[in-house]
């Protein structure tokens, strides 16, 4: 079975410009996350979504970031305008149920210059 | 709430010898826990889960956990290091009423001399 997915890797963009992540939880999993990665905050909870719906938002940074589940395979998180404090690792994760093991993707590693 | 510690920000240890890796939680309930390794320019990969099963968790690479209620500690060990072993190692709590969502610790860098 495949892992999660995210697309893409790596990318770099100038300031200003639309960032948009994109992820495809496991199969069946009920739970997505959104995690951002740094070395000054580590992993913080960006927000998670429980079939579809968002359930806390309270990591997201400010209005500049969005994310969206339109359904059970696709997510996406999206930052406008970017900014350079905005680089980091961003991992996407999908579990089964509640306290279930988190399966994170490899992250897309974002560089805003 | 819920929160997690770890006691150690960078361990170093000479290959062939133990490892240890010290989490403290604090929960209001009875917590699932986890340790998640990952590697440089990595994602994270599940370690092992301490969901009220047996108190001592075997995981991936030798890898061995001890839940203690009274310590309120999740203590991560290996008898042998090996180079590979090289990594960050996150200590993470979940369940109660957070959801499902997990809460990390710091994390600890462990070092592996040859």
């Amino acid at each position: 079975d495949a892992g999660v997915i995210q697309s893409p890797r790596h990318e770099v963009t100038e300031m200003g410009q639309e960032v948009t992540l994109r992820c495809k939880p496991i199969s069946g999993h009920d739970y997505l996350f959104w995690y951002r990665q740094t070395m000054m905050r580590g992993l913080e909870l960006l927000i998670y979504f429980n079939n579809n719906v968002p359930i806390d938002d309270s990591g997201m940074p400010e209005d500049r970031f969005s994310a969206k589940m339109p359904n059970a395979s696709f997510s996406t998180l999206k930052i406008q305008p970017s900014e350079p404090r905005d680089s980091a690792v961003y991992f996407c994760a999908s579990s089964l149920i509640t306290g279930n093991t988190i399966y994170f993707g490899e992250g897309s590693w974002l560089t805003v210059v | 709430a819920q929160s997690v510690t770890q006691l150690d920000s960078h361990v170093s240890v000479s290959e062939g010898t133990p490892v240890l890796l010290r989490c403290n939680y604090s929960s209001s309930y009875s917590p699932s826990l986890f340790w998640y390794v990952q590697h440089p320019n990595k994602g994270l990969q599940l370690l092992l889960k301490y969901t009220s099963a047996a108190t001592l968790v075997k995981g991936i690479n030798g890898f061995e956990a001890e839940f203690k209620k009274s310590e309120t500690s999740f203590h991560l060990t290996k008898p042998s290091a090996h180079m590979s072993d090289a990594a960050e190692y996150f200590c993470v709590v979940s369940g109660g009423n957070q959801g499902g969502k997990l809460i990390f610790g710091q994390g600890t860098e462990l070092s592996v001399k040859p």
